[in-house]
């Protein structure tokens, strides 16, 4: 079966440093990446997508992720976070099957971005 | 513009009632999602409905039913709650399932208390 992993459930960073939040997925078809994003108290919004194309993907809020099909791999990385990034981040990924596009999540990396 | 919206946003519940969790949608979207997210599982879907007059079982189904009452709406019932179903319910709309470049969108939950 079809499945997301993140490596890191919890991440606790201070301003200004770097971030890379790791995501594999195991599907060896075609497959459609998302970062999805939620903080405290609202909603799921995508953060970024990857369909084809340039496999360095730039979403909203200076993040950035990369497709890397060979080690089937689409962390999520951003050079400087804020503290408003706190936030719990989650990988996505689509298989076809059963005549739709299923949307797998992964566990969820939650992110405390201290000042 | 809205987007999905849920409601109730809190609810508590005893064991054994009974109580229907709402969704709309605003964007004129064919496909609309129930999911729950409970602590490092990420999102599993519960039911969806590709298009008006359809519905089907997702992941974990058991122990919900839903309604597509018209194109807006989704509802997810819950007969006789359990403390197992105490969650975050999320609703979720997207253009249309059967196509690969599929984005869903979320509505803000439902965290739901089952004692």
């Amino acid at each position: 079966a079809q499945s997301v992993s993140q490596h890191n459930h919890h991440v606790i960073l201070s301003e200004a440093a770097s971030l890379e939040l790791g995501c594999n997925y195991s599907y060896g078809g075609t497959v459609n990446l998302f970062w999805y994003v939620q903080y405290p108290g609202q909603h799921l919004q995508l953060l970024l997508k990857y369909f084809s194309g340039d496999p360095l993907v730039k979403g909203i809020k200076g993040f950035e992720a990369e497709f890397i099909k060979s080690k089937f791999s689409f962390n999520l990385r951003k050079p400087s976070v804020q503290w408003s990034d706190t936030a719990e981040y989650f990988c996505a990924v689509t298989s076809f099957s059963g005549g739709y596009n299923k949307l797998i999540f992964g566990a969820g990396t939650r992110l405390a971005v201290h000042p | 513009n809205a987007g999905v919206t849920q409601t109730p946003k809190f609810q508590v519940l005893k064991t054994g009632q009974s109580m229907t969790l709402q969704c709309a949608q605003d964007m004129n979207h064919n496909s609309m999602y129930w999911y729950r997210q409970d602590p490092g599982m990420g999102l599993r879907l519960i039911y969806y409905s590709a298009s008006e007059g359809t519905t089907d079982k997702g992941e974990v189904p058991n122990g919900y039913n839903v309604s597509r009452l018209n194109k807006r709406e989704f509802s997810l019932r819950l007969e006789s709650a359990a403390p197992s179903q105490t969650s975050v319910y999320f609703c979720a709309s997207s253009g249309n399932l059967a196509i690969a470049k599929n984005i869903q969108y979320f509505g803000a939950g439902t965290r739901l208390s089952v004692l």
